[in-house]
């Protein structure tokens, strides 16, 4: 397992803006996972991408992965009230461990 | 449709008093977690459980125990609650397999007074 790294820590945007959160890892991965949190619930997985993708879109939301800078984002174009929540990775690592290990996370407020 | 479901959702407990949280998953998952989370932060890690009979430490495991009594039920322990472990508790499952997500619970509210 490994820890992803959310930057920026907070991000806030007006209604309609899109919307770019990275994520930075250390050692190769299988997969990257993006998760959301509303306002302390239960976090909600958003998308997951494989080593050897390079993009992937699900909606509003699309997700780069560039494994020789070991990094991910996530742009969430027109953006909605309804987005406001924190967002967190979670990069897969090689290893057989099976932890999952969280950043910090991004948290988005969309302004109206 | 249940997914991951954690008891209680609140819990007052005074300082030395023990509780158990429950969580049990109906997704036939190996993998679960125990989770906290304090105002502002992230998740982190407790403890986690690959398999049935297996657990494993997370990054905080002091002051915490487990029990992976079966496929479905992995509770978490607390012999002697602090303020300090006054938090957010969730509880997670995945299949093992390579390339899935992982289901959460709607946490559990512990305050230690």
């Amino acid at each position: 397992s490994q820890q992803g790294e959310e930057d920026p820590q907070a991000l806030s945007i007006q209604e309609g803006e899109n919307a770019t959160m990275n994520c930075s890892y250390k050692t190769s991965i299988n997969n990257l996972q993006w998760y959301r949190q509303n306002s302390g619930r239960g976090l909600v997985h958003l998308i997951l991408i494989r080593s050897n993708e390079r993009e992937k879109h699900s909606g509003r939301l699309r997700v780069t992965l560039d494994t020789s800078k070991k990094s991910s984002s996530l742009l969430i174009t027109a953006s909605r009230a309804a987005d406001t929540a924190s967002y967190f990775c979670a990069p897969r690592g090689m290893n057989r461990d099976d932890k999952i290990i969280f950043g910090k996370g991004t948290r988005l407020h969309i302004l109206p | 449709n249940a997914g991951v479901t954690q008891t209680p959702k609140f819990q007052v407990l005074k300082t030395g008093q023990s509780m158990t949280l429950q969580c049990a998953q109906d997704m036939n998952h190996n993998s679960m977690y125990w989770y906290r989370q304090d105002p502002g932060m992230g998740l982190r890690l407790i403890y986690y459980s690959a398999s049935e009979g297996t657990t494993d430490k997370g990054e905080v495991p002091n002051g915490y125990n487990v029990s992976r009594l079966n496929k479905r039920e992995f509770s978490l322990r607390l012999e002697s609650a602090a303020p300090s472990q006054t938090s957010v508790y969730f509880c997670a499952s995945r299949d093992r397999a390579g390339n899935t997500e992982a289901f959460f619970g709607q946490g559990t509210r512990l305050t230690v007074v």
